[in-house]
């Protein structure tokens, strides 16, 4: 069975200009996650879906926005890109909230 | 808000030898806790996923147990092997909410 995969692995983004990014995930998972990893603040949860709905969301301001398509893949966008965002952006997938993850290899971000 | 803390930062062992990662949360109404490790530049792969209902789990050389009235997991690695090396971290599952994650472990195993 195929894992998550993300696209693009990597991103050279201008200030200011928006970006999306991609996850496929495992077949038969409709749980997504996303997360931001940083060396300074770790990984946090960006947002997760399920069934094409948003189940929960982390603190992160409204530029980060993401959906959930009919067959479970994802995107997650951000606009208005800011040096911040330079990360490595995690998604990971799971048969239904509160089971095991499975992770993505991550896209990275970067913002110059 | 659930707080998630790893002891040590770094650890550097060599190998063969056995030892125990430490994780921490704040908040014992956990509904599952799971251990994941990641390599440089890459994603998590998850190793053990421990109910709140469980007390330990189990998988080849490694062995999570959790006591969640003390608020604390560890992670057992038995015969450690060069293989081992990376950036262990725990993750903490409130009911139904988001993972909140610990800063990790990082493991070097000497050959």
């Amino acid at each position: 069975k195929a894992g998550v995969t993300q696209t693009p692995r990597y991103l050279i983004k201008t200030r200011g200009q928006q970006v999306t990014l991609s996850c496929s995930p495992i077949s038969g998972h409709r749980s997504v996650s996303w997360y931001q990893q940083t060396p300074g603040q770790g990984l946090q949860f960006l947002f997760e879906y399920f069934s094409e709905t948003q189940r929960n969301k982390g603190n992160f301001p409204g530029r980060f926005s993401g959906r959930q398509f009919s067959n479970s893949r994802s995107e997650m966008n951000v606009s208005t890109l800011e040096l911040g965002d330079s990360a490595l952006y995690l998604c990971a997938s799971s048969l239904d909230s509160g089971d095991v993850q499975y992770f993505g290899p991550g896209t990275r971000l970067t913002v110059t | 808000k659930q707080e998630v803390t790893q002891i040590p930062a770094a650890l550097s062992v060599p190998e063969g030898e056995n030892l125990v990662l430490n994780c921490s949360f704040t908040d014992s109404a956990i509904y599952n806790l799971q251990w994941f490790r990641q390599d440089p530049g890459k994603g998590l792969t998850s190793l053990l996923l421990i109910q709140s209902s469980q007390r330990e789990q189990t998988s080849g050389r490694l062995n999570a147990s959790l006591d969640k009235s003390s608020g604390r997991s560890t992670l057992y690695i038995a015969a450690s092997q060069p293989g081992d090396s990376a950036t262990y971290l725990c993750a903490v599952r409130p009911e139904f909410t988001k993972f909140y994650f610990g800063s990790g472990t990082k493991l070097n195993v000497k050959p």
